[in-house]
């Protein structure tokens, strides 16, 4: 199993342009995320998927667009990138493996977006 | 909303001693609150995790401690080593059967040797 795979690693954009983060994963989750990680301020959820077909939003959604048309891939839209979306993103899905019997969090390697 | 203070950003200890990272919350109906260890530059990794049901668990060297009367929790790692050098992060869910966390805004936890 890959895991969660997150691309593109590094992208630089102009602020307007407009980008898609891809986010797979092949654990048959059924729950995923995506975080963004700027300094001090922890890791803030953007939007989550409960399953195909929905999503909603979490802390900070605006600017982004998600969607959920297979089990497998969630990808992130940024429809007109800002200087303020320069951050490092994550993708995460869910599944039960915790010690607990939770689900439990596993992240892709994260994504470098800067905008300039 | 649902929220996650954690405390303090820095730490600095001594190979060897006690490190202590304390997380409080707002949503009372939080019933999941795991800890993820952040290495430069990797992802965040789970590393101790714990049910509203159970007051305190240990691993080895970590322990996490939970007062859902005051709504915090705590994360206890004892001799430490500098291989414990990282960015720590509290969360916590209303839900423990969707994955959906809130994280606070991280301990840099640095064992000096």
């Amino acid at each position: 199993n890959a895991g969660v795979t997150q691309t593109p690693k590094f992208q630089v954009l102009k602020t307007g342009q407009s980008m898609t983060l891809q986010c797979a994963q092949d654990m048959n989750h059924e729950y995923m995320s995506w975080y963004r990680q700027d300094p001090g301020m922890g890791l803030r959820l953007i939007h989550y998927s409960v399953g195909a077909g929905i999503t909603d939003q979490g802390e900070v959604p605006n600017g982004y667009n998600v969607s959920r048309s297979t089990t497998e891939d969630f990808p992130l839209r940024l429809l007109s990138a800002a200087p303020s979306q320069t951050s490092v993103y994550f993708c995460a899905s869910s599944g039960r493996s915790g010690s607990s019997g939770a689900n439990v969090l596993t992240f892709g390697a994260g994504s470098r977006l800067t905008v300039l | 909303g649902e929220n996650v203070e954690q405390h303090p950003s820095t730490l600095s200890v001594q190979e060897g001693d006690s490190a202590v990272i304390k997380c409080t919350y707002s949503d009372s109906a939080s019933n999941y609150f795991p800890w993820y260890k952040q290495e430069l530059g990797k992802r965040p990794q789970l590393i101790i995790d714990i049910r509203s049901n159970v007051g305190e668990k240990k691993d080895q060297r970590i322990a996490v401690t939970l007062n859902k009367t005051a709504k915090h929790f705590s994360l206890h790692i004892t001799e430490t080593q500098p291989e414990d050098s990282a960015v720590y992060f509290c969360a916590a869910s209303f839900s423990s059967n969707t994955g959906k966390l809130i994280f606070g805004q991280g301990t840099t936890l640095q064992v000096k040797p």
